[in-house]
């Protein structure tokens, strides 16, 4: 079974430039996130979908991060413009709806210059 | 406010002997506990969980124990292996489900020969 795939796996910008990550749940999963790992932290959720839709944006800096997943499954996450406070590594994971535990996957390791 | 705290930075264990990782909260409201486990360049591992009506969950040579009135949980690791080496992170969420997990700092685990 494959897992959670993230691409890309490095990026780096200059501050003030857009940045999008994408992210592919593993099949049959409803529940997608995102999580930001700040570095020496925990991860910290950004957003949580439903399938497509976004239940739980709470935590998501919206006048610069923005979020989708067209048709319930792969999801993009996209910061415009990256500050240099956005670097950070960006994690994907999903869940059956109610699962409990979250797969994640590999993460986007964002560094902003 | 970190409502999850893992004190312990690292942790250096030999070969065989038990590793005794420790997390403590302050959010009453928590009732559902994992430990997740991470190598370099890799996305957190879920390792095991525990809901808050159980003091004990043993999965092999992981075992969690959970302290509900000192708001203090643990993993234990016998015997530990080379191969446990990772940073280790503790998560707790209140809706019983993995959706909405708050995570610790994480501790490095590092088991010498």
């Amino acid at each position: 079974e494959a897992g959670v795939v993230q691409s890309p796996r490095y990026k780096i910008i200059e501050k003030k430039q857009p940045v999008a990550f994408w992210c592919n749940p593993i099949s049959g999963h409803n529940t997608l996130y995102w999580y930001r790992q700040n570095l020496g932290q925990g991860p910290e959720l950004l957003i949580r979908y439903e399938n497509e839709e976004a239940v739980d944006d709470s935590q998501l800096p919206k006048d610069r991060f923005s979020a989708e997943r067209l048709k319930g499954v792969d999801s993009t996450l996209k910061i415009q413009p990256a500050e240099l406070g956005d670097s950070a590594v960006y994690l994907c994971a999903s869940s059956w709806t109610g699962g409990e535990k979250l797969f994640f996957g590999s993460g986007t390791q964002l560094s902003v210059l | 406010d970190q409502q999850v705290k893992q004190n312990s930075p690292s942790l250096s264990v030999q070969e065989g002997r038990i590793s005794i990782l420790n997390c403590d909260y302050t959010n009453s409201m928590f009732d559902y506990f994992l430990w997740y486990k991470k190598y370099p360049a890799e996305g957190p591992t879920f390792l095991i969980s525990i809901s808050s009506i159980k003091d004990k969950n043993e999965d092999g040579r992981f075992t969690v124990f959970l302290n509900k009135s000192a708001k203090h949980l643990s993993l234990h690791i016998v015997p530990s292996q080379p191969g446990d080496s990772a940073v280790y992170f503790c998560a707790a969420s209140y809706t019983g489900t993995a959706s909405k997990l708050t995570f610790g700092t994480g501790t490095r685990l590092q088991v010498t020969l």
